[in-house]
């Protein structure tokens, strides 16, 4: 159980396009999902917190306006970047939780995404 | 100072060895532990939580000092399967949800 994915897994675009990208709990509800960027040899960096049904919750440094977050079901969360430039190229990873108060959160497989 | 700090390694260990990890936090608030371990180009997966009573699965023992705000994992016989990122995080509540804090991992690998 508690399976998490995500789509699309690589995607490259050109910069200045928009890219979206899901994620989505598959065989549980998830009233809370997060997502991460994690550059090459760095650390998973939270960027938001994305409730259902409420506006995301940013972390400082990380733009709402570029970075938009929509969690509008119990399974589904979408992050868009928009106007994406070479600097947003990372592997975005979403996880969720079975429950607001538990600490064990389901990753998704991420998203490579690559601006040329 | 990071939140979570770990020795990047790689650590280079021969199939058999026993091999160590630390990792220490800073916030004092952290209330929940865990090692995960990560493969290239993967998403992180949950190995094991950490308890300060110390905890065991198999070869695997994670130990936990909140005095010294201290967290360690312990791989005993290293199986070529062991290669890996090992990522010590943290978890606080903040008030709306939990919040993981992830060190940048320390890099195994197990040779023949």
């Amino acid at each position: 159980g508690a399976v998490v994915s995500q789509h699309p897994s690589r995607v490259i675009c050109k910069s200045g396009t928009s890219v979206k990208i899901e994620c989505r709990s598959l065989d549980f509800q998830a009233t809370t999902m997060f997502w991460y960027r994690q550059f090459p040899k760095q650390s998973l960096m939270l960027m938001a917190t994305s409730n259902e049904g409420s506006k995301a919750t940013y972390e400082q440094g990380v733009e709402k306006d570029k970075f938009l977050i929509n969690h509008a079901s119990l399974t589904l969360s979408t992050l868009t970047v928009t106007s994406a430039h070479p600097e947003d190229s990372s592997f975005y990873i979403c996880s969720a939780l079975t429950d607001p108060r538990a600490d064990t959160q389901y990753f998704g497989p991420g998203t490579r995404l690559t601006v040329l | 100072r990071k939140e979570v700090e770990q020795d990047p390694g790689p650590f280079n260990v021969p199939e058999g060895a026993t091999v160590a990890f630390n990792c220490t936090y800073s916030n004092s608030a952290s209330q929940s532990f865990f090692w995960y371990r990560q493969d290239c180009r993967k998403e992180p997966k949950l190995l094991m939580s950490v308890y300060s009573s110390g905890n065991e699965d198999g070869r695997f023992t994670a130990q936990l000092n909140r005095a010294s705000q201290y967290i360690s994992l312990l791989i005993r016989d290293s199986k070529l399967s062991d290669s890996a990122t090992y990522l010590c995080v943290v978890n606080r509540w903040t008030g709306t949800a939990s919040k993981l804090t992830f060190g940048t991992g320390t890099r195994l690998q197990v040779t023949l």
